[in-house]
């Protein structure tokens, strides 16, 4: 079974601060993504990365970088968290093709992450 | 205009009762998801459909691509299958999903 691990559940930082959200996976899957989720707005995507190294913006990437040193991790990073960072964030990974081949999208269980 | 549409956005209703979540999309599609989510944050794959029909135990999920359109019904509900239901859509050639806003269902003993 595939196995996406989040490295937080529940996370409380304060304004300015950088904050790192770790992501893991453990199926070899090619294509990762961080997700952040809204009352009233549903799932949202911040960045994605389709190979180690390689990333692209998603619909709502303003104040986020991410990471992809290794295929199996995917770091979302707040440079300097905003109190409008405050959200559930969602990690979520699919083996390349997987669109195509019929492969659902497997997700973590979030942290909801609290910017004071 | 949301590329992905789903009604109701709340449905309360009581243990027993049928119920039937829609989802309507804009665009041409390689498949549709139905995902769930309960309280506490984590997201679970129900079906995924690209033509037809599914069923998995109490849940059936159907899609009509000329329609674009797609419903999730859930017969002889229970208060367990108290959740959100998400309803996504990955547009042809695209790599990412394309979410509704989701349904939140509650059902009542």
């Amino acid at each position: 079974d595939v196995k996406v691990t989040q490295s937080s559940r529940y996370l409380v930082k304060r304004t300015g601060e950088k904050v790192f959200l770790e992501c893991v996976q453990d199926m070899d899957h090619e294509n990762m993504f961080w997700y952040r989720q809204d009352p009233g707005l549903g799932l949202r995507l911040i960045y994605f990365s389709y190979d180690v190294k390689m990333k692209e913006k998603g619909d709502i990437p303003e104040g986020y970088s991410v990471s992809r040193e290794k295929k199996e991790r995917f770091s979302l990073i707040l440079e300097s968290a905003s109190t409008n960072q405050t959200s559930m964030y969602l990690c979520a990974s699919i083996i390349s093709g997987g669109g195509v081949y019929g492969q659902p999208q497997h997700f973590g269980d979030g942290t909801r992450l609290s910017i004071l | 205009k949301n590329e992905v549409e789903q009604s109701p956005q709340n449905l309360t209703a009581q243990e027993g009762e049928f119920i039937t979540i829609n989802c309507s999309y804009s665009v041409g599609i390689s498949a549709l998801h139905w995902l769930q989510q309960h309280p506490g944050g984590g997201i679970v794959s129900l079906f995924m459909l690209s033509s037809g029909k599914k069923k998995h135990g109490r849940l059936i999920a159907t899609i009509n691509i000329q329609e674009k359109h797609s419903s999730l019904h859930i017969t002889a509900s229970h208060p367990r299958d108290s959740a959100v239901y998400i309803c996504a859509v990955r547009p042809s050639g695209a790599q990412k999903l394309v979410f509704g806003q989701g349904t939140r269902l509650t059902i009542n003993p």
